[in-house]
């Protein structure tokens, strides 16, 4: 069964500056998507960034962008240049591609990693 | 905005009551899936229908039941209900059933007292 860890419970930022959120995966699956999602206060589940297993460039929106490490398992969040805004509880997911869906089609996330930003 | 839409978005609930939550999928979206949140844990998997066919069940009680019409949206029954049921409940859909993103609506806020 494919597995996701996020090892840091909380993390903090000063406002403007750069923050990496670790997200480590175990599959054994070829075909797969990860995803990291933020949930703000109001508690909305809000798509952050996708990445796609098949390519090789890490994916990038705007001042979030990933380090996706296929063999190492790992796929990290950077913010840029951090806003007071970008306070939220981070969860990075995984889902399996459509060679392996249905039963596996849902979204495996990890326990989440608490994002403060100080002004 | 993602284009899920939940109702009722507050409810509050005595024990031993039944609810139904009710999903809209976004235009064009075949799979549904359902995911409770409670305060102090993450997001718990529930149920997933692709087209109005269950395909996966997760951590969902017995006292809980889904399912999807043919027009698509989709209700999360949940009966006998306990202190405990109290959660946010998700709704969120993609276009199919593996592979591509999957879009969360606002959720459903249940209050058991």
């Amino acid at each position: 069964a494919q597995t996701v860890t996020q090892s840091q419970p909380e993390m903090s930022v000063q406002e403007a500056e750069t923050v990496t959120l670790s997200c480590t995966y175990d599959t054994s699956e070829s075909d797969y998507y990860l995803f990291w999602y933020k949930q703000p206060p109001s508690r909305q589940m809000i798509l952050v960034i996708r990445q796609e297993a098949y390519k090789q460039q890490n994916a990038t929106e705007n001042r979030f962008s990933v380090n996706f490490q296929k063999a190492a398992k790992s796929f990290s969040l950077k913010i840029s240049d951090s806003q007071l805004g970008d306070a939220a509880m981070y969860f990075c997911a995984y889902r399996s591609g459509l060679n392996y869906g249905g039963s596996q089609g849902n979204l495996i996330f990890g326990k989440g990693t608490k994002l403060s930003v100080k002004p | 905005d993602s284009g899920v839409t939940q109702t009722p978005k507050h409810l509050i609930t005595a024990t031993g009551q039944r609810v139904t939550l009710r999903c809209s999928p976004r235009s064009g979206d075949l799979s549904v899936y359902w995911y409770q949140q409670s305060l102090d844990q993450g997001l718990q998997f529930l149920i997933q229908y692709y087209n109005g066919e269950e395909r996966a069940k997760g951590n969902i009680l017995e006292r809980f039941s889904a399912q999807q019409f043919p027009d698509l949206h989709s209700e999360l029954n949940l009966s006998s209900l306990e202190l405990g049921d109290s959660a946010l409940y998700f709704c969120a859909s993609s276009v199919l059933e593996a592979g591509n993103t999957i879009y969360f609506g606002e959720g459903s806020w249940l209050t058991v007292v």
